[in-house]
């Protein structure tokens, strides 16, 4: 059973106009989530990334917000620009040793 | 500073074929992960060394896969008996010493089909 799920396969937003990525995870241990943004051909490269004892992290058009009584975090991406136009992957650390569980991905798209 | 390598880039192979892939991790960097990616899937976790030795291979799916990291740089997943359903982009990340919160850098995958 998948223990961080991302239910948007995709979304599509006008360029300026903010980006809202979802994440669901189910187990309360988790201590960090991170979120990992992948173009095609290219592996992951970090984005921003939250502690589960903070309810918000910012980085300059990116904020992460993190509601733990739901087992929920978002990314919000503002304002959106076409460069932002990747695959956006939720994963959670539960461990000391930093294995992360991943999501299946939202695949963005910023139009002009 | 050079990032996460890997190589080959691509490798195709048939059914039952022996497979190597390469991960050259940023100089300095102690912990070492190899994850694999299926279509339309997220990267699945195989396994993590600290240095030199496997501290946690429960991602591995079976005894076809193994991984060695001999001196604690580089790493060389290995792959026997290979298998269609093995067809996926192998990645591999590196962190600076592995510690919670610590971020991992990757690689850009070596993507394997299987015929």
């Amino acid at each position: 059973d998948q223990q961080v799920k991302q239910n948007s396969p995709s979304l599509s937003v006008q360029e300026g106009r903010i980006s809202i990525l979802n994440c669901d995870y189910t187990n309360s241990m988790f201590d960090y989530f991170l979120w990992y943004k992948k173009y095609p051909a290219e592996g992951p490269t970090f984005l921003i990334s939250i502690s589960s004892i903070k309810d918000k992290n910012e980085d300059g058009r990116f904020t992460v917000f993190l509601n733990k009584s739901a087992k929920h975090l978002s990314l919000h991406i503002v304002p959106s620009q076409p460069g932002d136009s990747a695959v956006y992957f939720c994963a959670a650390e539960g461990g000391s040793q930093g294995n992360l569980i991943f999501g299946k991905g939202t695949k963005l798209s910023v139009k002009p | 500073g050079a990032g996460v390598s890997q190589t080959p880039s691509n490798k195709v192979t048939e059914k039952g074929k022996y497979v190597e892939l390469r991960c050259d991790p940023i100089s300095g960097h102690t912990a070492l992960y190899w994850y694999r990616q299926s279509l339309g899937q997220g990267p699945e976790f195989l396994i993590y060394f600290q240095g030199t030795g496997a501290a946690d291979d429960s991602g591995l799916p079976n005894d076809r896969f193994f991984a060695v990291r001999p001196e604690g740089s580089v790493s060389t997943l290995k792959i026997q008996r290979t298998e269609r359903g093995d067809s996926a982009v192998y990645l591999c990340a590196s962190s600076y010493q592995g510690g919670a919160g610590e971020t991992q850098y990757f690689g850009p995958g070596t993507r394997l089909l299987v015929l």
